[in-house]
């Protein structure tokens, strides 16, 4: 089956560690985003990919950090210097190409940092 | 304004009844708009693609009016699973594929 993994599904870590994200998927889709939902607010975008060896800031990138060497893989770390990392981050891919393709998401992290 | 607005809700409706979501964007050079379906604490699940041409799929009715800039949602008889979030989602050309989800609008289905 096509998707996208995303592990763990719970990740617990102190203040001041830098944590990584993994995100993987199989649909052949060149475009990956991560995004962060808060609790009463919508989704955010944190950085995106839309090729390999490319990736641009989005919205809220300030402490956190991206790679994209497969095309496969986009993984997030989350720094010790974003001020308030404990949330639910998604990662979504997409078809590449205009503005018509819907996004596909993973199951999400839960990072809860204390 | 945001880019995207909807109103958060609740809306409890009683099952079998029909309910309606709006969703307003503000940019008119939008191309493409989805409603998705996201239940509490998983991931946004699409729903729907919405065309000026207005789509049905089932109990659920999607429509864009590009004059006015919002989109809507129809579900009738509503059953106790559709309970969950449903996100507006609005996409743009912008050298990538700029994606803004509206903060979402709740319904509770009530036996």
């Amino acid at each position: 089956d096509g998707g996208i993994t995303q592990s763990p599904k719970y990740l617990f870590r102190k203040e001041g560690q830098n944590v990584t994200l993994s995100c993987e998927q199989n649909l052949n889709h060149d475009a990956m985003y991560w995004y962060r939902q808060d609790p009463g607010q919508g989704l955010r975008l944190i950085y995106y990919s839309q090729i390999v060896n490319d990736f641009q800031k989005g919205d809220i990138a300030e402490g956190y950090s991206v790679s994209r060497e497969k095309k496969e893989s986009f993984p997030l770390t989350v720094t010790s210097a974003q001020k308030n990392p404990t949330a639910f981050y998604l990662c979504a891919s997409s078809r590449p190409g205009g503005a018509g393709y819907e996004q596909y998401f993973g199951p999400g992290t839960r990072l809860t940092v204390t | 304004r945001k880019e995207v607005e909807q109103d958060p809700g609740p809306f409890n409706v009683p099952e079998g009844a029909t309910v309606a979501f709006n969703c307003t964007y503000s940019n008119s050079a939008s191309q493409s708009f989805f409603w998705y379906r996201q239940d509490c604490r998983k991931e946004p699940k699409l729903l729907m693609s919405v065309y000026s041409s207005g789509n049905e799929d089932g109990r659920f009715t999607a429509q864009l009016n590009r004059a006015s800039q919002y989109i809507s949602l129809l579900i009738r008889d509503s059953k106790l699973s559709d309970s969950a979030t449903y996100l507006c989602v609005v996409n743009m050309k912008e050298g990538y594929q700029k994606v803004t989800f509206g903060i979402g609008t709740k319904l509770q289905v009530i036996p």
